[in-house]
């Protein structure tokens, strides 16, 4: 069954932390997205990676940081750096070229306590 | 980078009317289109896409028209029905992607 997986689907972080966010995709997709989502608001773009051990900043990357050393995973860590992490979190994949549908997983509500 | 202004915020049509949803870009080298529908806590799902090298998309009551020269690029739903209630994005992409603010389109039965 393929797809795209967020976990954990909600999240409490203590203020002052780090916390880490999975995304793992099984449809073989070389570019992988990580979006962030506030009430009222669009899909604002944080980092995206075109192919692995590759990635680009997106427009609000300040306090986030990501990896991908593999192409099924795409972790991204809010640290303690970002000022206002309470939000919805999006990670998408998609192929490079042809087909280039963008598939989303059902996210992670972060919840700074 | 890329720039998407979307309009209108909100929408409200009666079931059976016509609801059409703009968006303009910044970026002449973007070549994709996408148009994705959000239920409220889900990610989006994509409901129709186009090209640039395509001027009109069309599936069945939902179609998309772009016009590359005034980049800008819309979507048209027909005979709406309530089940269309959603938030919908239109977005813009070269190598990344970016998405408008999002319209909440609002049917009445």
């Amino acid at each position: 069954d393929g797809g795209i997986t967020q976990s954990p689907k909600y999240l409490f972080r203590k203020e002052g932390q780090n916390v880490t966010l999975s995304c793992e995709q099984n449809l073989n997709h070389d570019a992988m997205y990580w979006y962030r989502q506030d009430p009222g608001q669009g899909l604002r773009l944080i980092y995206y990676s075109q192919i692995v051990n590759d990635f680009q900043k997106g427009d609000i990357a300040e306090g986030y940081s990501v990896s991908r050393e593999k192409k099924e995973s795409f972790p991204l860590t809010v640290t303690s750096a970002q000022k206002n992490p309470t939000a919805f979190y999006l990670c998408a994949s998609s192929a490079r070229t042809g087909v280039r549908e963008a598939f989303f997983g059902q996210g992670t509500r972060l919840t700074v306590v | 980078g890329e720039n998407v202004e979307q309009h209108p915020s909100t929408l409200s049509v009666q079931e059976g009317d016509s609801a059409v949803i703009k968006c303009t870009y910044s970026d002449s080298a973007s070549n994709y289109f996408p148009w994705y529908k959000q239920e409220l806590g889900k990610g989006p799902q994509l409901i129709i896409d186009i090209r640039s090298n395509v001027g009109e998309k069309k599936d069945q009551r939902i179609a998309v028209t772009l016009n590359k020269t005034a980049k800008h690029f819309s979507l048209h739903i027909t005979e709406t029905q309530p089940e269309d209630s959603a938030v919908y994005f239109c977005a813009a992409s070269i190598y990344d992607m970016r998405f408008g603010a999002g319209t909440r389109l609002t049917v009445k039965p």
